[in-house]
């Protein structure tokens, strides 16, 4: 069981958009932590989408976008591509139990 | 360029302690604000932090795994290592290790640059 909760799936058409949640609590997103994503593709390592709420690092094309509120963030793909689908995660830092950091379960995104 | 690449592929048996190396380039683990941190992914399951250390040597455990991790770095070889003990086949995964993001002088509690990853299976 994920600190951090996420869907197991979204799906949407090319050129539409999706957006994927995160749910956290208190002692994350609640007690100010911020939110980042991770695009997976399969067999390959986590590359990081979006850092600290709603930044992209260099080289992320701006399709991609994050927001948070409160005790939940999402994540916004819009004009869908086919190379889009891949697993989503989203991660945080955590102060109970000393202090970790956290990931979501991961969301599979299907493009139709 | 920053790169981290992993020690070769493992077999271990239950009980056993497993040790992974993480050689690193294109940045000091000395520098101020600098970690590097270790993950792991079951086949077909989701990511899971493990341990984190800092420049200053200062470290950080998931609390469900604290009690069977040590993670130490050497500067002068440019590596970080995780030892576990007493593995168990449900700790069968992917580990990758991973570099902390910092930009224009603030570091942030994620990562910008991983391994390829390292496959470690635990079986009799």
């Amino acid at each position: 069981q994920s600190v951090l909760t996420q869907p197991p799936s979204v799906s949407g058409a090319p050129g539409q958009r999706v957006t994927i949640s995160c749910t956290g609590s208190s002692s994350n997103f609640g007690a100010g932590y911020d939110v980042h994503w991770y695009l997976q593709l399969p067999g390959s390592a986590p590359k990081l989408l979006i850092y600290a709420d709603s930044n992209r690092p260099s080289g992320v094309p701006d399709r991609f976008s994050g927001s948070k509120s409160g005790t939940s963030a999402s994540l916004a793909i819009t004009g869908l591509q086919a190379e889009d689908e891949a697993d989503y995660y989203c991660q945080s830092y955590d102060i109970s139990l000393s202090g970790s950091v956290v990931f979501g379960g991961g969301t599979k995104l299907t493009v139709l | 360029q920053i790169t981290l690449k992993e020690s070769d592929p493992t077999l271990v048996k239950p009980t056993q302690t497993l040790t992974l190396t993480c050689n690193i380039s294109g940045f000091s683990l000395t520098t101020s604000g600098v970690s590097v941190g270790w993950i792991r992914q079951p086949p077909g399951k989701a990511l899971e932090w493990l341990a984190l250390i800092y420049w200053d040597d200062e470290k950080l455990y998931s609390p469900s795994l604290k009690n069977r991790l040590t993670i130490t770095k050497d500067s002068s070889q440019n590596q970080v290592v995780l030892t576990m003990t007493n593995m168990d086949p449900v700790d069968t995964a992917t580990y990758y290790c991973a570099h902390r993001y910092c930009h224009d002088g603030t570091c942030y509690q994620t990562f910008d640059f991983w391994g390829q990853g390292t496959l470690v299976t635990v079986s009799s």
